[in-house]
């Protein structure tokens, strides 16, 4: 399968606490992207960060990629119960054709 | 921002009809759209490549013949569920870019229930 990892399957931290998600993919990529879907809907890019780019921040967001681990992690500082949401990373393996980890389902206790 | 509408948003046919979901850009032209499977809890699967003006680029295990894909426009892809079965029950996404390199913006999904 081409399908990445995303490790936890399952995330559950109180409110005010950082919630960190980890994501490995297989094949080389252009870019890699996170979005986030709320239960039976469509999803919401949060953040794109280049093959070239090591670190890259958006509000309480902060992404990290290392090519050479082929990872990836992202970081929700100060969560907020509004957070509780599926978070997916998807590898763009070019023509925009992504390639998506297994998720991450993120509960905020308030 | 760009947007994507998809429907309809929830469908329950019989089994052996046909479905048709559509994919909309609304405020940008997308020569190249994504169809997507989800299965509840699971991950996005990538079905086809929508190619306007073209045939659509399936992916390995995908029935042509069973997702009838058409990107007649530059802003609607259809994606066609022939005689569907409870095993197609299912949640659909739709995705496009806004431009070649630029994000993908998705459709809110078509949750498919065959009885």
């Amino acid at each position: 399968s081409q399908q990445g990892e995303e490790d936890p399957q399952a995330l559950s931290i109180q409110e005010g606490e950082n919630a960190t998600m980890n994501c490995s993919y297989k094949t080389s990529i252009n870019n890699l992207q996170w979005y986030r879907q709320n239960s039976g809907r469509g999803l919401v890019h949060l953040i794109l960060i280049r093959s070239n780019e090591r670190e890259k921040h958006s509000g309480r967001l902060r992404v990290t990629l290392d090519t050479s681990k082929k990872s990836s992690s992202l970081l929700i500082t100060a969560s907020r119960a509004a957070d509780t949401a599926s978070y997916f990373c998807a590898a763009d393996q070019g023509a925009q054709k992504l390639v998506f980890g297994q998720g991450t389902r993120l509960t905020i206790n308030p | 921002g760009a947007v994507v509408s998809q429907h309809p948003s929830r469908v329950i046919c019989k089994s052996g009809t046909s479905v048709k979901i559509e994919c909309r850009s609304l405020d940008f032209q997308a020569t190249t759209m994504f169809w997507y499977r989800q299965f509840p809890k699971q991950s996005l699967m990538l079905m086809a490549t929508s190619n306007e003006g073209s045939k659509a680029t399936y992916e390995q295990g995908v029935e042509k013949d069973k997702f009838l894909i058409n990107h007649a426009s530059l802003t609607l892809s259809t994606l066609t569920v022939t005689s569907a079965h409870p095993e197609d029950s299912s949640f659909y996404i739709c995705s496009a870019p806004s431009g070649p390199g630029e994000k993908l913006f998705f459709g809110s999904g078509t949750q498919l229930s065959v009885l």
